[in-house]
This record gives C-alpha cells, sequence and structure tokens, in this order.
C-alpha cells in the first residue's frame, strides 16, 4: 500500500534532547512537508522541501531542523532549543505545490 | 486577517441532516481548493479537490468554490455518526510553493 509513514506514534523528550521525528513515504513525492499541530490553531508548517537535497523555512522553524538526503524520507529533529515542543507532528507529502497532501497519522510529543 | 478563515465551530447536528461548511479568503490568486477530514489523533485525510469555480460531487460529499466572493463550501447529505471530526479546507495558487490551512471546524453528529 502506499502511503506515508511516521515513526514512533508517541515519543517523550527530555529537558536539553533532541529528538528526531521519522517521515518515509512510498508515493514517489517530490514535495514534503513538516507541520505542527496545537489545539485550536490548526497546522503550522515548519519546513518543506520541495526536491531532494534542497529545504526551506516555513512559518515556525526555529528550534528544528531536517534534512532531505532521499526523495523517501524528510527527518524532522526537535532541539533543545525548541522550548515548547509539546504537540501533534504532522509529516506529509505531495507530487508538486500544487497538489493535494497526503498525510502521515502523526507523532505526538511531549515533554518528561 | 487572515489569508483563510473558518469557523471553528463546534457544529452540532443530528444524524441525517445536510452539513454545510465553509471558508472565506482574502487572496484572489487561490486556484486549488481541498478539503481534508481530520479524526482524532490522527492525519488529515483529502475528501475533495477542485480547481478554480464550481461544483464537485463524490458520494454525499459536495464542494463548491464561488472566486467571485471568495468562499468555499463543503456540504455533506444524510451526515452520519462516523463524520464526526474535524474538517479543513486548504487552499493554494500558481507558482505557491505550500498550501494555505484553515484552522479547521468541528462537526458532531448525533444519533
Amino acid at each position: 500500500d502506499g502511503g506515508i509513514t511516521q515513526s514512533p506514534k508517541y515519543l517523550f523528550r527530555k529537558e536539553g534532547q533532541n529528538v528526531t521525528l521519522s517521515c518515509e513515504q512510498n508515493l514517489n513525492h517530490d514535495a514534503m512537508y513538516w507541520y505542527r499541530q496545537d489545539p485550536g490553531q490548526g497546522l503550522r508548517l515548519i519546513y518543506y522541501s520541495q526536491i531532494v537535497n534542497d529545504f526551506q523555512k516555513g512559518d515556525i522553524a526555529e528550534g528544528y531542523s531536517v534534512s532531505r538526503e532521499k526523495k523517501e524520507s524528510f527527518p524532522l529533529t526537535v532541539t533543545s532549543a525548541q522550548k515548547n515542543p509539546t504537540a501533534f507532528y504532522l509529516c506529509a507529502s505531495s507530487m508538486n505545490s500544487n497538489q493535494p497532501q497526503h498525510f502521515g497519522d502523526g507523532t505526538r510529543l511531549s515533554i518528561l | 486577517q487572515k489569508e483563510v478563515e473558518q469557523d471553528p465551530g463546534p457544529l452540532s447536528v443530528p444524524e441525517g441532516a445536510i452539513v454545510s461548511l465553509n471558508c472565506t479568503y482574502s487572496n484572489s490568486a487561490f486556484q486549488y481548493f481541498m478539503w481534508y477530514r481530520q479524526y482524532s489523533r490522527k492525519g488529515p485525510e483529502l475528501l475533495m479537490y477542485t480547481y478554480s469555480s464550481g461544483n464537485k460531487e463524490d458520494g454525499r460529499f459536495t464542494a463548491q468554490v464561488d472566486k467571485s466572493s471568495k468562499y468555499i463550501s463543503l456540504f455533506i447529505r444524510d451526515s452520519q455518526p462516523s463524520d464526526s471530526a474535524t474538517y479543513l479546507c486548504a487552499m493554494s495558487a500558481p507558482g505557491f510553493q505550500k498550501l494555505v490551512f484553515g484552522t479547521g471546524t468541528r462537526l458532531l453528529v448525533s444519533p
């Protein structure tokens, strides 16, 4: 089945720790995206990538980093600089920027 | 003013009702319009995708775009309790590198 796989489903971060969220897609999509979702605030774009080895900051990139070394993979690192990381993180992909995005089932990150 | 406005709800209806969900937008360049359904603790699922103006129907769902009023709608006929979810609109324009999302409307369909 084609789709987007996010792992882990739940993740806990200790103070001062970096954590990495995985996102893999087998849809052969060029574009991939990371969103953060907080209650009542909708989806906020963290980073996006239109093509391998290239990515751009979204609206709330501070405290996050990404890489796009393979077409299928777009991991997100939540660094210790992100002071309020507790949220639901969603990864998406699309054929191009005007086509619908397809989402994974998210990773819920909490602070220990 | 946000680029896309969407009433957060909740919108409560009885089973079998016709539901109307709406978004307004300010950017006249938007030409690609989407509706997503999101269940609790899940990722959004694409329901409808339309280009430019007009209507599109898929089963119990109808999407309408009125570009002159900068207004899009999603109608759900014969609503079911399983339709209870948050509905997000999204849109884009040629040359945009990302979608612009509404904040979502929470729908509750009671048996």
